[in-house]
């Protein structure tokens, strides 16, 4: 079955870059169609989409975050990497990874989540 | 970037009530919306794709509808379990976008 899940730190100081590895099972990401996405969402808030990355390395951006975020895939390690550049307090909040196949445009399989909290 | 816009923000209901959630873009999306279900803690669930396509294990109760810019997420008969709060994203165009949310409670 499909699984994904993210690590990263839990705690980060402004102006530091944030790294966050989504690990993920149960499919490839050198299968055509397939992408992961990284969503995210601060507490009592709604879900915000970051990005995306396809199968064959087609890679999209929130235009107000682009500037910047960094997404990388190794396939070979079934892994998703999201960095963002300059953290703020205002960027606290749980990071999620997603799966979306099949040239589906939603997400069908979520990790868990990681709660980031940005402040020195 | 197209913005979702979801009626109303809150909403209280009982067991049993039938629940009716909007979604509407600020632009035409075809048919290219989701809804997801998410519950405290938890990650979302997909439980609508294509606007009204039934996500594979998610009960009947649950449909949606709609084309163009309004949508809608009905909730026929409402279960303990259904208490959440419910997002629509539209993935028409890049950036994808989610709506504010609609939170479900206990009257």
């Amino acid at each position: 079955q499909i699984t994904l899940k993210e690590s990263g730190p839990t705690l980060v100081k402004p102006t530091q870059t944030l790294t966050l590895t989504c690990t993920f099972s149960g499919f490839s990401l050198s299968t055509s169609q397939v992408g992961v996405g990284w969503i995210r969402q601060p507490p009592g808030e709604a879900l915000e989409w970051l990005a995306l990355i396809y199968w064959d390395d087609d890679r999209r951006f929130s235009p107000s975050l682009k500037s910047r975020l960094t997404i990388t895939k190794d396939a070979s390690k079934n892994q998703v990497v999201l960095t963002m550049t300059n953290m703020d307090p205002v960027d606290t909040a749980t990071y999620y990874c997603a799966h979306s196949g099949g040239g589906n445009s939603f997400f069908d399989y979520w990790g868990q989540g990681t709660l980031v909290t940005v402040s020195s | 970037d197209i913005q979702m816009t979801q009626s109303p923000s809150s909403v209280s209901a009982s067991v049993g009530d039938r629940v009716t959630i909007t979604c509407r873009a600020s632009r035409g999306i075809s048919s290219w919306l989701a809804w997801y279900q998410q519950k405290p803690g938890k990650a979302p669930k997909v439980l609508i794709y294509a606007a009204s396509n039934l996500q594979s294990g998610v009960p009947s109760r649950f449909s949606g509808s709609g084309s163009g810019t309004d949508f809608t997420l009905t909730i026929s008969s409402l279960q303990p379990e259904d208490f959440a709060t419910y997002y629509c994203q539209q993935a028409n165009s890049f950036p994808w976008t989610f709506g504010q949310g609609t939170n479900v409670d206990v009257k």
